[in-house]
């Protein structure tokens, strides 16, 4: 069965700094993606950025990026030059196998500091 | 821009009655997920649909939920009788055909079950 956590219930960070949040994933496909995914207080899902476990190379989307380290099973996402507008829940998410469900984790709640 | 919509976004109702909520995917989108997310148990899966058979509702309660696909541009989900346990945030989400691993969420129902 595949797993996500996400040790850090909370996590605060001061405008255009830079903030990193923690997952770790454990499955048994050898085929599979992961996700961090954004619901701000409109409860809107809203896909960041996504990894393919057969890339090495770490997947960027301007001010996000991933530290991908398949072997530790880790899966960080990294925040730059972060904005009020970060302010948000952010949830890891793994799929693969044939239905291609997400799993989620428990989800670390981002605050950001004027 | 296209969305997934999710009709009502709001549903308040009395222990016993049904509830019925649906979703429009992405047009030519062929997989269709209905996810509930509540505090204690996060967000699960309930159900999953590819060319609009269903392929997973394991995470479903059999008994009092339903999952179909009248046709390629509506996915129903219905609680029958609800119960206030049921009250959680349910989102549907549509995935593309030639990328089964990236999801795009609706904006969720959220029902309030007295």
């Amino acid at each position: 069965a595949q797993t996500v956590t996400q040790s850090q219930p909370e996590m605060s960070v001061q405008e255009a700094e830079t903030v990193t949040l923690s997952c770790t994933y454990d499955t048994s496909e050898s085929d599979y993606y992961l996700f961090w995914y954004k619901q701000p207080p409109s409860r809107q899902m809203i896909l960041v950025i996504r990894q393919e476990a057969y890339k090495q190379q770490n997947a960027t989307e301007n001010r996000f990026s991933v530290n991908f380290q398949k072997a530790a099973k880790s899966f960080s996402l990294k925040i730059s030059d972060s904005q009020l507008g970060d302010a948000a829940m952010y949830f890891c998410a793994s799929t693969g196998g044939a239905t291609n469900k997400l799993i989620f984790g428990t989800g670390t709640l981002l605050a950001v500091q004027p | 821009d296209a969305r997934v919509t999710q009709t009502p976004r709001h549903k308040v109702t009395e222990m016993g009655q049904e509830v019925t909520m649906r979703c429009q995917p992405i047009l030519g989108h062929n997989t269709v997920f209905w996810y509930r997310q509540t505090m204690m148990q996060g967000l699960e899966l309930l159900a999953y649909f590819r060319n609009r058979a269903p392929l997973d509702d394991s995470g479903m309660p059999k008994d009092r939920f339903s999952a179909e696909m009248p046709d390629a541009t509506l996915a129903t989900l219905k609680i029958q009788p609800s119960e206030p346990r049921d009250s959680a945030v349910y989102f549907c989400a549509s995935g593309l055909p030639d990328s089964p691993y990236e999801q795009y969420f609706g904006p969720g129902t959220r029902l309030t079950v007295t």
